[in-house]
């Protein structure tokens, strides 16, 4: 099983709502990856876990809240986002424990948010 | 910090005709990956080189190493429908290791 599932596929939300995006991978990757793509640009990276430790947070606000529950689930947690926000959320998972640049990521189809 | 550049940003072609994007980093990468991202898509690996000068086919595509480990290229031959998507390089960062993404090529096939 090559597939990382996410939910959900769309999400709208106000500026005052709490929410959170869902990840699970069963290839027994230990790097779980949250990215943020925006139209027409490349994935940027938001945070990396490693072995269920965040290990890299790309100086993401704070109401970006990210969260490994166990090896096979990432969760990012949603609060008091603002419209520039609105973007293809993108759970990622490799082999790899570090930062990922050196094995095959397997993307997720993404959670398409819009912030109002 | 690290940058991974793309070009062509956008091509247009028509079937049958080929293509090719370049992919240019301001380092030394120790292995390069390629990702195709289909239209309301999400990015999907095609291939990893990491030796110098080396070239891999899979298929019309054929992707290559640069000598220095600077630069790769993805060639597409007579291109399909198919083939629509942006295509992303991608190299890790030296000092951290994270995955470096380039700024992608939007490759559109006119039937």
């Amino acid at each position: 099983d090559t597939e990382v599932t996410q939910t959900p596929k769309h999400l709208v939300m106000g500026m005052t709502n709490k929410k959170s995006l869902k990840c699970e991978q069963h290839m027994g990757h230990r790097a779980m990856y949250w990215y943020k793509q925006k139209a027409k640009k490349p994935p940027e990276l938001m945070f990396v876990y490693s072995y269920e430790k965040l290990s890299i947070n790309e100086s993401v606000p704070s109401r970006f809240s990210p969260e490994c529950p166990n090896s096979s689930l990432l969760n990012l947690h949603l609060h008091a986002l603002q419209p520039e926000d609105s973007a293809l959320y993108l759970c990622a998972s490799s082999q790899d424990s570090r930062g990922g640049g050196s094995d095959t990521q397997y993307f997720g189809p993404g959670t398409r948010l819009t912030v109002l | 910090g690290q940058q991974v550049m793309q070009i062509p940003q956008y091509q247009h072609v028509q079937e049958g005709e080929d293509f090719t994007t370049y992919c240019n980093s301001s380092t030394t990468l120790s292995n390069i990956q390629w990702y195709k991202q289909r239209p309301g898509g999400h990015p999907v690996f095609l291939i990893q080189l990491v030796k110098s000068g080396e070239v891999k086919k899979q298929k019309r595509l054929t992707f290559q190493f640069g000598e220095a480990k600077k630069n790769s290229s993805l060639h597409i031959t007579a291109t399909q429908t198919t083939d629509v998507g942006t295509y992303f390089c991608a190299g890790p960062d030296e000092d951290t290791d994270k995955l470096i993404f380039g700024t992608g090529t939007r490759l559109q096939v006119f039937p």
